[in-house]
């Protein structure tokens, strides 16, 4: 049980165009969901925390009118990069917090965006 | 501040010896600490979870353990396999926020 899936698992993009990357959690409802990016031979770093029926949370220094976060429904989340550029170049991964648990995150299987 | 560092940063071994990584952390409050594997490209998988009170905790090969009065942890793996080879993240979480605080990583490299 507690399986997260992301789609795309890997895209290339223009310059300037945006990219949506889905989050799921397949067998269990999560209201609460986290969205991590990682550079090469780096940690993840937390960008926001995204609840369900309401605005995301952003980390310090995350823009939030670039890394638009979407959180529609119990099982989805959305992060959507507008305007894409080549420093947004990177490894997106998800979490979802398992429900009646203090800070369980199952984590999704990466999304790797490269802007050319 | 809150901050979780590994050694080392990397490390080479030859299969079926052992190994073991290790954690310092300086967050407060503490809530619980886990270690996670991370394949290349995939994202990580828990391996244990251990909270204040507990020091050791077992998961087949890996066996961490906790010293919470000088906020250290270590991570053994018994007789590797090549299928070890991965970065492992030692996380902190805090009590009140909940939050992960990440180590930057030891990649292992199981070598035939």
């Amino acid at each position: 049980g507690a399986v997260v899936s992301q789609h795309p698992s890997w895209v290339i993009c223009k310059s300037g165009t945006s990219v949506k990357i889905e989050c799921r959690s397949l067998d269990f409802q999560a209201t609460t969901m986290f969205w991590y990016r990682q550079f090469p031979k780096q940690s993840l770093m937390l960008m926001a925390t995204s609840n369900e029926g309401s605005k995301a949370t952003y980390e310090q220094g995350v823009e939030k009118d670039k890394f638009l976060i979407n959180h529609a429904s119990l099982t989805l989340s959305t992060l959507t990069v507008t305007s894409a550029h080549p420093e947004d170049s990177s490894f997106y991964i998800c979490s979802a917090k398992l429900p009646r648990t203090i800070d369980e995150q199952f984590f999704g299987p990466g999304t790797r965006l490269t802007v050319l | 501040k809150n901050q979780v560092e590994q050694s080392p940063q990397s490390l080479i071994i030859l299969e079926g010896k052992n190994c073991t990584l290790q954690c310092n952390y300086t967050v407060s409050p503490f809530s619980n600490l886990r270690w996670y594997k991370q394949d290349t490209g995939r994202g990580p998988v828990s391996l244990t979870i251990m909270t204040f009170s507990e020091n050791t905790k077992s998961n087949g090969r890996y066996t961490a353990t906790l010293d919470a009065d000088t906020k250290q942890s270590s991570l053994h793996i018994t007789a590797s396999q090549l299928s070890d080879s991965a970065s492992y993240i030692c996380v902190v979480s805090t009590s009140g926020t909940y939050k992960y605080i990440f180590g930057t990583g030891t990649r292992l490299k199981v070598l035939a």
